[in-house]
């Protein structure tokens, strides 16, 4: 079963925008976790963030965490072509089971 | 370090025949291992985690008769899926975690088509 929703399903920018994504989840988690994912190939992982932490960062990516409200978002800044791809966001419940379960995905396309 | 590799990368194969797809961790001992399925644009659905030496455990709505799982070392399991069809054509990828790790590290996936 899926977590949770991501918003927006699709979004297209230009070069050198910023790129916010967001998901929402259902339970209460151990982390999240972020995945990138380019069209038909397996997935990278971004970047973990844990249920007591509220913001990390990572390069050029800015993740945050409101557990009050079960959401998350990724924030991509300076985007590039090479960002293309799909971004999954990702849940680790406290079950100690370590299963993830992944959001919807948003497709990023980001033009030259 | 933490590579995972999945063969074949790509299978054909006919209706009723049946299909197995390995996961290996490379370097690294895995304890666990979990299979997932992708549909075209769609998210990851995750079918089963399997445990080195122990049956698998399936999500809801998973035919274990039809998924086998076996995890027959800490560094490869297998999913077979049997008597295939073509409403199993998908991308099916692994994922590896090692003892007392958060982190999942995933093959690149193996798309197979059902003809």
């Amino acid at each position: 079963s899926q977590q949770g929703e991501e918003d927006p399903q699709a979004l297209s920018i230009q070069e050198g925008e910023n790129a916010t994504m967001n998901c929402s989840y259902k339970t209460s988690i151990n982390n999240l976790q972020w995945y990138r994912q380019n069209s038909g190939r397996g997935l990278v992982h971004l970047i973990l963030i844990r249920s007591n932490e509220r913001e990390k960062h990572s390069g050029r990516l800015r993740v945050t965490l409101d557990t009050s409200k079960k959401s998350s978002s990724l924030l991509i800044t300076a985007s590039r072509a090479a960002d293309t791809a799909s971004y999954f966001c990702a849940t680790d419940g406290w079950d100690s089971s370590y299963k993830l379960i992944f959001g919807s995905g948003t497709r990023l396309l980001v033009r030259p | 370090g933490a590579v995972v590799s999945q063969h074949p990368s790509w299978v054909i194969c006919k209706s009723g025949t049946s299909v197995k797809i390995e996961c290996r961790s490379l370097d690294f001992q895995a304890t666990t291992m979990f299979w997932y399925r992708q549909f075209p644009k769609q998210s990851l659905m995750l079918m089963a985690t399997s445990n080195e030496g122990s049956k698998a455990t399936y999500e809801q709505g998973v035919e274990k008769d039809k998924f086998l799982i076996n995890h027959a070392s800490l560094t490869l399991s297998t999913l077979t899926v049997t008597s295939a069809h073509p409403e199993d054509s998908s991308f099916y990828i692994c994922s590896a975690r090692r003892l007392a790790g958060e982190e999942q590290f995933f093959g690149p996936g193996t798309r197979l088509t059902v003809l």
